[in-house]
């Protein structure tokens, strides 16, 4: 098993530009979550799916951020535009829902804004 | 809502001696406990989890935690510790189909 695989693993991008964040959860799983790591901050969950779909996504900062998940085995978070206080490390996670839901961490993306 | 509480945000410890890392978690109902770890630059990663029976749970790298429901506690411990062992540690809680809730974390840093 790969594991939860996230790309890229660094990502450096100019205020403005549109940033695109991936993530392929472990087959099988149904629930997927995106997380933001800061020294400020600490570990923000910014929103999850289940079977695809958006449960809870109280997290998300505000509109510039977004998340997809077309099928279940891929997600996406973008931010557009992006900004420094983006700057962060995000990881994605995914678990078996219904289960005692054990979750599974990829390598996180480290987003620089300029 | 459940709620998880590590009460210790940095533990300075030397090598070769024990170490507790405390946790506290909010919930009236039967939940799961995990503690994760995160060693710099990496992602999370399970060091151990309580589910059922035993309240004492073994880990990965000799870390071993006990599930304390009267005092709603699951503290980390490990009886000697390593320079290795210098990392994020965060405790987390969830129920059967719900979501995960993490403490804020304890920066466990072994001192030479």
């Amino acid at each position: 098993d790969a594991g939860v695989i996230q790309s890229p693993r660094h990502e450096v991008t100019e205020m403005g530009q549109e940033v695109t964040l991936r993530c392929k959860p472990i087959s099988g799983h149904n629930s997927l979550f995106w997380y933001r790591q800061t020294m400020m901050r600490g570990l923000e969950l910014l929103i999850y799916f289940n079977n695809n779909v958006p449960i809870d996504d109280s997290g998300m900062p505000e509109d510039r951020f977004s998340a997809k998940m077309p099928n279940a085995s891929f997600s996406t978070l973008k931010i557009q535009p992006s900004e420094p206080r983006d700057s962060a490390v995000y990881f994605c996670a995914s678990t078996y829902r219904d289960s005692y839901n054990e979750q599974f961490f990829g390598p996180g993306t480290r987003l620089t804004v300029l | 809502a459940q709620s998880v509480t590590q009460l210790d945000s940095q533990v300075p410890v030397f090598e070769e001696a024990p170490v507790e890392l405390r946790c506290n978690y909010s919930s009236s109902v039967s939940v799961y406990l995990f503690w994760y770890v995160q060693y710099p630059n990496q992602g999370l990663q399970l060091l151990l989890k309580y589910l059922s029976g035993s309240t004492l749970v073994k880990g990965i790298n000799g870390f071993e935690a006990e599930f304390n429901k009267s005092q709603t506690s699951f503290h980390l411990r490990k009886p000697s510790v390593h320079i290795s062992d210098t990392a994020e540690y965060f405790c987390a809680v969830s129920r059967t189909g719900n979501q995960f809730y993490f403490g804020t974390g304890t920066s466990l840093t072994v001192i030479p």
